[in-house]
């Protein structure tokens, strides 16, 4: 079984640029995550899908970032403008969810994203 | 809305000697415990997870963990650890109706021979 692809793996832009990752969720999981891990933190929730529907985006931020995911299938992840403090790794991650007992998450290698 | 607290930030240990790492949760409602293990420039993978049932768990690579409602804990505990151990650790915990999945700020290992 494939698992999370993400991509790039590693992204430099100078701050008030505008970035764009990509996930490629695990076939058939109904959830995908994304979260920012910032340097020596947990993950932090920015944006959760159940298919192609918003269940979760309260920590999003919304004045720059934004998030889709078409068909229910592929989701991407944009800032713009960047600022420094969003120099993170970004993590993707999906799962099936549609059993209450499953509940694992599985996790892509993640974005590493710098902003000079 | 749970919450998650790591006690330890950081966990220097010995090879071969025993190691525990320590978590807490806080909710008004019931939760599902997981702890992740992040190795260098790698995602995040499952090592165990409390469902329900056993409060003891047992996950890959010799890892365990217990379950105790009443002090709201889930400390992950290995007898032995090798060098190949070193990594950062996460406690996670997502509310039964909720699938919300809240980490805790991880707990670096540091093997050494």
């Amino acid at each position: 079984e494939a698992g999370v692809a993400q991509s790039p793996r590693y992204k430099i832009i100078e701050k008030r640029q505008s970035v764009a990752f990509w996930c490629n969720p695990i076939s058939g999981h109904a959830t995908l995550y994304w979260y920012q891990q910032i340097l020596g933190q947990g993950p932090k929730l920015l944006i959760q899908f159940q298919n192609n529907g918003v269940v979760d985006d309260s920590q999003l931020p919304k004045d720059r970032f934004s998030a889709e995911r078409l068909k229910g299938v592929d989701s991407t992840l944009k800032i713009q403008p960047a600022k420094l403090e969003d120099s993170a790794v970004y993590l993707c991650a999906s799962s099936p969810r549609e059993d209450r007992m499953n509940t694992e998450a599985f996790f892509g290698q993640g974005t590493r994203l710098t902003v000079v | 809305a749970q919450s998650v607290t790591q006690l330890d930030s950081q966990v220097p240990v010995f090879e071969e000697a025993p190691v525990e790492l320590r978590c807490n949760y806080s909710s008004s409602v019931s939760v599902y415990l997981f702890w992740y293990v992040q190795y260098p420039n790698q995602g995040l993978q499952l090592l165990l997870k409390y469902l329900s049932g056993s409060t003891l768990v047992k996950g890959i690579n010799g890892f365990e963990a217990e379950f105790n409602k009443s002090q709201t804990s889930f400390h992950l505990r290995k007898p032995s650890v090798h060098i190949s151990d070193t990594a950062e650790y996460f406690c996670a915990v997502t509310e039964i109706n909720d699938y919300k999945l809240s980490f805790g700020a991880g707990t670096t290992v540091t093997v050494r021979a």
